[in-house]
């Protein structure tokens, strides 16, 4: 199986531009979770899932909305991008099994100019 | 709220151990990650250990847990150059009695030197 997939890889916005930055998993977890991470900043929170129809946000989810109308697909919205958007988004979900590990997406680079 | 510390770098010569340290403040029972991200990579977890653990051994990894200091440390035997990475510690927080997110480090940059 493929994991975690993200795309795109890397985008280029424009201020006030919308994107959806895509994530896909196809190991039927039903937890699923958008990171984003800034240089020296680790990682911070900004939605989650505990499965489909359900989501609840994070620690910064201003500016960003999302969706889970399936198990698989947790899709990530930026309505009115910002310079302070431009960061390393990453999508993971998890595994409920012994651990309890979560699994990360490649992650996609997004510039806002 | 919790809160997960590291240091921010670490450099060593090759084939000498490395030990990348890390401490937490919430002592809940829980599990406690350490991930690896390459340059231009996504997180690749490495191992894990539950809190009621003292030591966790994984080929060259080992990790230790001291739960009196609240004090999480990873281990690397023999290091290669190919370990060069930034490495985080991590951990659940807790809302409404489960597991709700991931709580990071600021990760770890290793330099191993040739």
């Amino acid at each position: 199986n493929a994991g975690v997939t993200q795309t795109p890889k890397f985008r280029i916005l424009k201020i006030g531009q919308s994107m959806t930055l895509q994530c896909t998993q196809d190991m039927n977890h039903n937890y699923m979770y958008w990171y984003r991470q800034d240089p020296g900043m680790g990682l911070k929170l900004i939605y989650y899932s505990v499965g489909a129809g359900i989501t609840d946000k994070g620690e910064v989810p201003n500016g960003y909305n999302v969706s889970r109308s399936t198990t698989e697909d947790f899709p990530l919205r930026l309505e009115l991008a910002a310079p302070s958007q431009t960061s390393v988004y990453f999508c993971a979900s998890r595994d409920p099994g012994p651990g309890e590990t979560q699994y990360f997406g490649p992650g996609t680079r997004l510039l806002v100019l | 709220g919790e809160d997960v510390e590291q240091s921010l770098f670490l450099s060593v010569r090759e084939g000498d151990s490395s030990v990348i340290n890390c401490t937490y403040t919430d002592s809940s029972s829980t599990y406690l990650y350490w991930y690896k991200q390459e340059p231009g990579a996504g997180l690749q977890l490495l191992t894990y250990i539950f809190s009621n653990m003292d030591m966790k051994q994984d080929q060259r990894l080992t990790v230790l847990l001291n739960k009196k200091d609240k004090h999480l440390s990873l281990r690397i035997a023999d290091t290669q150059t190919g370990d060069s990475a930034i490495y985080f510690c991590a951990k659940w927080a807790h809302s409404g009695g489960s597991n709700y997110k991931l709580t990071f480090g600021k990760g770890t940059l290793l330099t191993v030197n040739p």
